[in-house]
């Protein structure tokens, strides 16, 4: 599976939108990207996936850059509520392994 | 309500005392995996199946075993826990996982201290 690369941390102001990089750089043809969160030690949420086109549903959007070496997870409005651990995946729709990596720690502040 | 459920929630046992941690999906999926969680290594798998009858390790095995019996259910076996097996632990199930982009299912997570 590709490896993916994420900033640590991020902060962002209450309401305004929330953009969470991911590179993936040796990413193939056929791997998707996904993206989970995780509230404290809860269980990861499942938010969005794609291959090649942008995606939005009802949590967030996902663009996926034109050569699809990077892609970024959008929320819209963040709320306090969206602060968490969120982990951007690649993996081919065949395999069977999930590699989550250490993700990004979004805070989002008052 | 579709759920993974997995008990207990919590757990506190001492070196080499035999434990299993439940794990059961009723969502009819094909694909169970267990992952165990520690500051700075992220979420890791341990093992997954396929299917009924069907396991494989993932990336961190050693000291587990698992079986799948029947398609709900997927417990996580530790015949000696040691200390370094203090963690938290997730299951997850998906619909299916070859030939498929489906998303993961977690579970509400395990709290394992062995002492």
């Amino acid at each position: 599976d590709a490896k993916t690369t994420q900033p640590p941390s991020m902060d962002c102001a209450e309401g305004r939108a929330a953009n969470l990089p991911c590179n993936h750089s040796t990413i193939s043809g056929n791997e998707y990207v996904y993206w989970y969160r995780q509230i404290h030690s809860q269980g990861p949420q499942y938010i969005i996936h794609g291959l090649k086109n942008n995606e939005t549903n009802e949590m967030a959007s996902l663009i996926i850059t034109e050569d699809r070496k990077s892609s970024t997870l959008i929320l819209p409005h963040a709320t306090l509520r969206d602060t968490a651990v969120y982990y951007c995946i690649v993996r081919p729709p065949t395999g069977n392994q999930f590699y989550f990596g250490t993700g990004t720690s979004l805070t989002v502040i008052p | 309500e579709a759920q993974v459920t997995q008990n207990p929630r919590y757990l506190i046992t001492v070196t080499g005392k035999k434990l299993t941690v439940t794990c059961s999906q009723n969502m009819n999926h094909e694909y169970m995996s267990w992952y165990r969680q520690d500051p700075g290594l992220g979420l890791r798998q341990i093992y997954y199946s396929m299917n009924v009858e069907v396991t494989d390790k993932g990336d961190v095995p050693e000291g587990y075993k698992v079986s799948r019996k029947e398609k709900r259910n997927f417990p996580l076996i530790l015949e000696s826990p040691s200390p370094n097996q203090t963690s938290l632990y997730f299951c997850a199930s998906s619909l299916r996982a070859l030939y498929s982009n489906q998303p993961q299912h977690f579970g509400d997570g395990t709290r394992l201290s062995i002492l």
